[in-house]
């Protein structure tokens, strides 16, 4: 099995830098996911990373290190669009790829 | 256009009678899979499949059963359903191997079970 931590909620101001954090356990690690996600509508794709490091985006950079179980996603220059909910997803190789997601960290944006 | 479509988008049901959401992606992936969205809850995953014929129970199964009889098509059935499945449901599809880094996402099915 699988367990994902990440915060349940973040605040921060239109303009800003603001990192979300995640935390996993899992044993057949093959990936992690960032999804961005607004109320009602499907998840939308952000970063991928499978080795350790940063993986830069345009505003948004996703990091990961495999032997701390760790990975983060920083949103820099925040727009009020970018208030949403994030979701930490890894995927287990060791159960056909399939992923697990966190439970999403909702961010809101403030002016 | 790649797309993964679901059916129906919304629904109000009554307990007990059975339904049947459909999903189909048009992107020949090996990969299917169906997840509940619950506030507070996440995403989580019902059921699985990795080929035509090949099923497997994800997180939360109870209540749920699958079918994959064809490559494209991954219907989810609730047999007798109960006002606690009551959830928003997506679809999701994958292809395998390396290029499988990109999960596609169904528009979600409000179901409401009363």
């Amino acid at each position: 099995g699988q367990n994902i931590d990440q915060p349940t909620e973040m605040t921060a101001t239109e303009g800003a830098i603001v990192q979300i954090n995640c935390t996993y356990q899992t044993s057949g690690f093959n990936g992690l996911f960032w999804y961005q996600q607004h109320a009602g509508e499907a998840p939308t794709f952000l970063s991928y990373n499978v080795l350790d490091g940063l993986e830069e985006k345009g505003r948004f950079s996703s990091f990961l290190s495999r032997s701390k179980g760790y990975s983060y996603l920083l949103l820099k220059e925040l727009q009020m669009k970018d208030s949403a909910s994030y979701l930490c997803a890894v995927r287990d190789g060791n159960a056909g790829n399939m992923l697990t997601f966190g439970g999403g960290t909702r961010l809101m944006v403030k002016p | 256009e790649a797309q993964v479509t679901q059916n129906p988008r919304y629904l109000i049901t009554v307990t007990g009678k059975k339904l049947t959401v459909t999903c189909s992606q048009n992107m020949n992936h090996e990969y299917m899979s169906w997840y509940r969205q619950d506030p507070g809850l996440g995403l989580r995953q019902i059921y699985y499949s990795m080929n035509v014929e090949v099923t497997d129970k994800g997180d939360v199964p109870e209540g749920y059963k699958v079918s994959r009889k064809e490559k494209r098509n991954f219907p989810l059935i609730l047999e007798s359903p109960s006002p606690n499945q009551t959830s928003l449901y997506f679809c999701a599809s994958q292809p395998q191997g390396r290029s499988g880094n990109t999960i596609y996402f169904g528009e979600g099915s409000w179901l409401t079970v009363v």
